[in-house]
């Protein structure tokens, strides 16, 4: 069963690196999957963030591209993310997923996901 | 981007059916059939329900079915029931190579 389980600070300075790290068990992050991520601010919608793939090859929502890096660490079997210079607004729960992929095809939908971190940005 | 557009709120007795639409534009929901729809309990991660448009994963309750015209796609649920009452989202790839979820709907159960 692939499980997604995401770490990181629960609070973030306004200004300062929201670092979220999601690690991967039951999968490779080495396949072929894409790997996102969502977040969702208290009591709001769900927003995609982005996604990356085995190379590092990445798509960000273009709302969000400022300050954001996607990386892969293959050996550690896990994914992160990095938002740079962020607010109030960033406050959210951060989800990552899974894409799903089906006979070497990626099926642009998330099949797994992690339980979720709530970060919150405040002095 | 902008988000898809759910309908806030949408209600039923137990044992009725209900429809909640997503309607997104040719460079999303028009153009693929990559539509899927997530439920969400209270403080849980969003569980896929139905992906490329009309296909259910393995445990899902056939109670949930889904559609699509133009550039609009349709949840629903039918034979109702208490533990309906949660929140449902839409998704759509699009293309420009990102994904863009609907605004989600609350589902009552009157």
């Amino acid at each position: 069963q692939v499980q997604l389980h995401e770490s990181g600070p629960g609070l973030v300075k306004p200004s300062g690196t929201l670092s979220l790290t999601c690690a991967v068990s039951g999968a490779s992050i080495s396949s072929y999957n894409w790997w996102s991520w969502v977040r969702q601010p208290p009591g709001k919608g769900l927003e995609w963030i982005g996604e990356i793939d085995h190379n590092e090859n990445a798509n960000y929502n273009p709302s969000l591209t400022s300050g954001l890096t996607f990386s892969i660490d293959k050996a550690k079997n896990q994914f992160s993310l990095k938002l740079s210079s962020v607010t109030a607004a960033d406050t959210a729960t951060y989800y990552c997923a899974r894409v799903a992929m089906r006979d070497g095809y990626n099926k642009f939908y998330f099949d797994f996901w992690g339980q979720g971190i709530l970060v919150t940005v405040s002095s | 981007q902008s988000a898809l557009t759910q309908p806030a709120s949408v209600s039923g007795s137990p044992g009725q059916s209900i429809t909640i639409s997503c309607t997104g534009t040719s460079s999303d929901i028009g153009d693929y059939n990559y539509v899927s729809w997530y439920q969400q309990h209270p403080g849980k991660a969003p569980k896929l329900i139905i992906y490329e448009v009309t296909n259910r994963p393995s445990g899902v309750s056939n109670r949930f079915s889904g559609s699509k015209s133009g550039n609009t796609a349709s949840l629903t649920i039918s034979g109702l029931q208490a533990e309906d009452e949660v929140d449902y989202y839409c998704a759509s790839y699009t293309t420009t190579n990102t994904y863009i979820f609907g605004t989600g709907t609350k589902v009552t159960v009157l």
